[in-house]
């Protein structure tokens, strides 16, 4: 079965860029749209974007100027670029087949932190 | 704040039907799919219901999910201690151009 593994550091400085990869594996990535969602501790879930795997993107508008999504076939790997990051930005990265969200990643916590 | 609006939370005991509510508005339940998705604590969410009312394979009948206007309900009936967890609505919102969420629900099994 399809199963999806974010891989990155845990542990990122304010201003610097956070960079998140999802390998995707049990299925090809083509013909899917893959997204991102985070979750600050204790709160909710918000959508940061999804990337087709042809390359088209869409972001979360809030964070739209930060942002970029790219993926990799040959490799069946989706990229996540979080830039200028603050203690905002701390929270449980997960990435997730589809807008649907049918199948996610276990999350990875990462602290943004000097 | 989230865009869709859930209660904080909810309660029943085994075997008892509880409904977990999911307020929107026109921009988003109005006009588009509702999803709904289960998480236990130190886990990942998982897809519960989609398409307003579609149970992916594996998910017990016992779950359910339907629309109406710009709300949404999920319905949980023959309660279960393995039911506590949070409940989460999404849907698509037109005028953000991206999927919302509910702030979630925490339901607890007494």
């Amino acid at each position: 079965q399809v199963q999806l593994q974010e891989s990155g550091p845990r542990l990122v400085k304010p201003s610097e860029t956070l960079t998140l990869t999802c390998t995707v594996s049990g299925g090809s990535i083509s013909n899917y749209y893959w997204s991102w969602i985070r979750q600050s501790p204790g709160k909710g879930l918000e959508c940061i974007g999804y990337i087709y795997y042809s390359g088209s993107t869409q972001y979360n508008p809030s964070l739209k100027s930060r942002v970029t999504m790219s993926v990799d076939t040959s490799k069946n790997q989706f990229t996540l670029m979080l830039r200028s990051v603050t203690a905002a930005d701390t929270a449980v990265y997960y990435c997730a087949r589809e807008r649907a969200f049918d199948i996610w990643g276990q999350g990875t916590m990462v602290t943004v932190s000097s | 704040q989230s865009v869709l609006s859930q209660p904080p939370s909810a309660s029943g005991t085994p075997g008892q039907r509880v409904t977990i509510s999911c307020s929107g508005s026109s921009s988003n339940i109005g006009t588009n799919y509702v999803y709904w998705y289960q998480q236990f604590p130190g886990t990942a969410p998982k897809l519960l219901i989609y398409l307003n009312n579609q149970r992916p394979s594996g998910v017990p009948d016992r779950f359910s999910g339907s629309k109406s206007g710009t709300s949404a309900s999920l319905a949980i009936s023959g309660l279960r201690s393995e039911d506590e967890a949070d409940y989460y609505c999404a849907a698509w919102d037109d005028s953000l151009s991206v999927v919302v969420f509910g702030g979630g629900t925490k339901l607890t099994v007494l």
